[in-house]
């Protein structure tokens, strides 16, 4: 199993680009979610889904959106990166909500020049 | 909104010592989760805890929420190097996302 797969690793865009990272589970997981993790900040709740169709926003949603595809795919847009937006993201999921444990995603390291 | 608080940020320790990581919050957790990050990593799920007063081990990990179910920690016997990483707490009220602690960072000297 591969268990929770973000796409890319990396990625380098200028202001006011956009782009989508994508994150799909093989666990047949209900609950998903993306967090930005920034140095000395922990991690950061940016949007949930507690199951497929449904979408809530986390601590920090402003500039971001998502879209849960189906039961295994989870992406999240930024429309128009600023720098700030410069984060480590990552993808998880869990079988229940917040009741299960949270299975990470290898993390993309997106840098906003 | 709910936060979590999670104490000391860092803490360096020569192995074979002892080490705490404290988390508190503001309100009372439905449950609380512990994460490990090792550098470069993803955050690994270590353990939940429930209940009002509940401790659990893990081998030299000891884990306790406390009678409030408003704070947690996570107690280390005897560091090794491989404890080296982040470890993260992460609450929850009933009906919401778990929202994480900022981390404790421990370094290990040998």
């Amino acid at each position: 199993n591969a268990g929770v797969t973000q796409t890319p690793k990396f990625q380098v865009l200028k202001t006011g680009q956009s782009m989508t990272l994508q994150c799909a589970q093989d666990m047949n997981h209900n609950s998903m979610y993306w967090y930005r993790q920034d140095p000395g900040m922990g991690l950061r709740l940016i949007y949930y889904s507690a199951s497929e169709g449904t979408t809530d926003k986390g601590e920090v949603p402003n500039g971001y959106n998502v879209s849960r595809l189906n039961k295994r795919e989870f992406s999240l847009r930024l429309e128009s990166a600023a720098p700030s937006q410069t984060s480590v993201y990552f993808c998880a999921s869990s079988e229940f909500g917040g009741n299960s444990p949270l299975h990470f995603g290898n993390g993309t390291r997106l840098t906003v020049t | 909104g709910q936060q979590v608080m999670q104490i000391p940020q860092y803490q360096h320790v020569q192995e074979g010592e002892d080490f705490t990581t404290y988390c508190n919050s503001s309100t009372t957790l439905s449950n609380i989760q512990w994460y490990k990050q090792r550098p470069g990593g993803h955050p690994v799920f270590l353990i939940q805890l429930v209940k009002s007063g509940e401790v659990k081990k893990q081998k030299r990990l000891t884990f306790q929420f406390g009678e409030a179910k408003k704070n947690s920690s996570l107690h280390i016997t005897a560091t090794q190097t491989t404890d080296v990483g982040t470890y993260f707490c992460a609450g929850r009220q009933a009906g919401t996302a778990l929202i994480f602690g900022k981390g404790t960072t421990l370094s290990v000297s040998s």
